[in-house]
């Protein structure tokens, strides 16, 4: 099946610096990728979405200028948490949709990030 | 709005069946998915089934859905412990295609 990976797996960086984590299509060309954030005990609850080569669209209360999302090529999507603090200590986890409209949607390892 | 509910923790004996339920809103919604989640993992799909279907069954895996009523379940029968996990549903909404999550039913299977 399709497989989709996130780098790093786990991190911890100081308050006010940024952290970026990758999400990559392994075996198939994702025209559309997710961000989520899962907090302790919650649901996922939807970031933004990504399509190739254009602008990110964000759910509402998600700071685009906090989460930059970045969709470069058709197997990477990044998502860059600038100045980062205690709060956005999360799991961040990442989606990727080979076809427009396909009923799947492939979901990565998760990345666990915690701020000091 | 799209909203989807789950109870929260569910407790069965090993062999014994798990039902998890899952109310959903969105009338419109085209699937309806089961996803599992292991500690410190991330989501992997059991198994969906399309708006239109009453009932889909893979292997250890039933799923039911009422449209009528907006109420899917899953059931695990000869429920192991390696089930125990945590188990969302999921919609996909009609309009915007979205996933809209449950909060995840917390499966605990008992040896």
């Amino acid at each position: 099946g399709a497989v989709v990976s996130q780098h790093p797996s786990r991190v911890i960086c100081k308050s006010g610096t940024s952290v970026k984590i990758e999400c990559r299509s392994l075996d198939f060309q994702a025209t559309t990728m997710f961000w989520y954030r899962q907090f302790p005990k919650k649901s996922l609850m939807l970031m933004a979405t990504s399509n190739e080569g254009s602008k990110a669209t964000y759910e509402q209360g998600v700071e685009k200028d906090k989460f930059l999302i970045n969709h470069a090529s058709l197997t990477l999507s990044t998502l860059t948490v600038t100045s980062a603090h205690p709060e956005d200590s999360s799991f961040y986890i990442c989606s990727a949709r080979d076809l427009a409209g396909s009923y799947e949607q492939y979901f990565g390892p998760g990345t666990r990030l915690t701020v000091t | 709005g799209e909203d989807v509910e789950q109870s929260l923790f569910l407790s069965v004996r090993e062999g014994d069946s798990s039902v998890i339920n899952c109310t959903y809103t969105d009338s419109s919604s085209t699937y309806l998915y089961w996803y599992k989640q292991e500690p410190g993992a991330g989501l992997q799909l059991l198994t969906y089934i399309f708006s239109n279907m009453d009932m889909k069954q893979d292997q250890r895996l039933t799923v039911l859905l009422n449209k009528k009523d907006k109420h899917l379940s899953l059931r695990i029968a000869d429920t192991q412990t390696g089930d125990s996990a945590i188990y969302f549903c999921a919609e996909k909404a009609g309009n915007t295609g979205k996933l809209i999550f449950g909060q995840g039913t917390t499966l605990q299977v008992k040896p």
